[in-house]
């Protein structure tokens, strides 16, 4: 079973907007992850966020981190058609953080 | 560098057959995982290893399904007899062994498909 709830589970937006991608989880956890995966491919790491942080910023992408609230959001500025993919939150918990548990992830598409 | 390899990339089988996936690591990376991905979910883990040892198969349905990861370093995955409802992408990852915050590389995955 998947822990992980995305919302929503597509969106589509046009070239140069921001895009906004939201998880929710269950059980504590001790740090969640976004994930990228373009069509037909594996998935690409994008950030990582600890459960003592609220915040973390990685070139375009921004996420936030709500513990009390058992949320993060993923926010992409200035996005571009290579934008293009699904994105998956990964969440590590406190008891096993070596395993992952995915939401059914986000399928963003940027229109040119 | 290379990153995690899989193969075959695509396999179409008839149900019943058995059918084999091969993953090779990032080199270094003691830690691989083998996950099931069905068409618009996220992947789900089916099992996990550190170096030779499985240490998480609770979710490997061992009637069907089994994994070997003899020397630590390459894995291969089988399923003997393949269902219709094991069509779907399996995924192979590794990391680091011992990190605490675990950055999982991911490989291109297995697209398999029972006819």
């Amino acid at each position: 079973s998947q822990q992980g709830e995305e919302d929503p589970q597509a969106l589509s937006i046009q070239e140069g907007e921001n895009a906004t991608m939201n998880c929710s989880y269950k059980t504590s956890i001790n740090n969640l992850q976004w994930y990228r995966q373009n069509s037909g491919r594996g998935l690409v790491h994008l950030i990582l966020i600890r459960s003592n942080e609220r915040e973390k910023h990685s070139g375009r992408l921004r996420v936030t981190l709500d513990t009390s609230k058992k949320s993060s959001s993923l926010l992409i500025t200035a996005s571009r058609a290579a934008d293009t993919a699904s994105y998956f939150c990964a969440t590590a918990s406190i008891q096993g953080a070596q395993k992952l548990v995915f939401g059914q992830g986000t399928r963003l598409t940027i229109n040119p | 560098e290379a990153g995690v390899v899989q193969s075959p990339r695509y396999k179409i089988i008839e149900k019943k057959q058995p059918v084999a996936f091969w993953c090779n690591p990032i080199s270094g990376h003691n830690t691989l995982y083998w996950y099931l991905q069905n068409l618009g979910q996220g992947p789900e883990l089916l099992i996990r290893y550190e170096n030779e040892e499985a240490v998480d198969d609770s979710q490997l349905p061992k009637d069907r399904f089994s994994a070997e990861r003899l020397k630590g370093v390459d894995s291969t995955l089988k399923i003997q007899p393949a269902e219709l409802g094991d069509s779907a992408v399996y995924l192979c990852a590794s990391s680091i062994q011992g990190e605490t915050y675990n950055e999982q590389f991911f490989g291109p995955g297995t697209r398999l498909t029972v006819l």
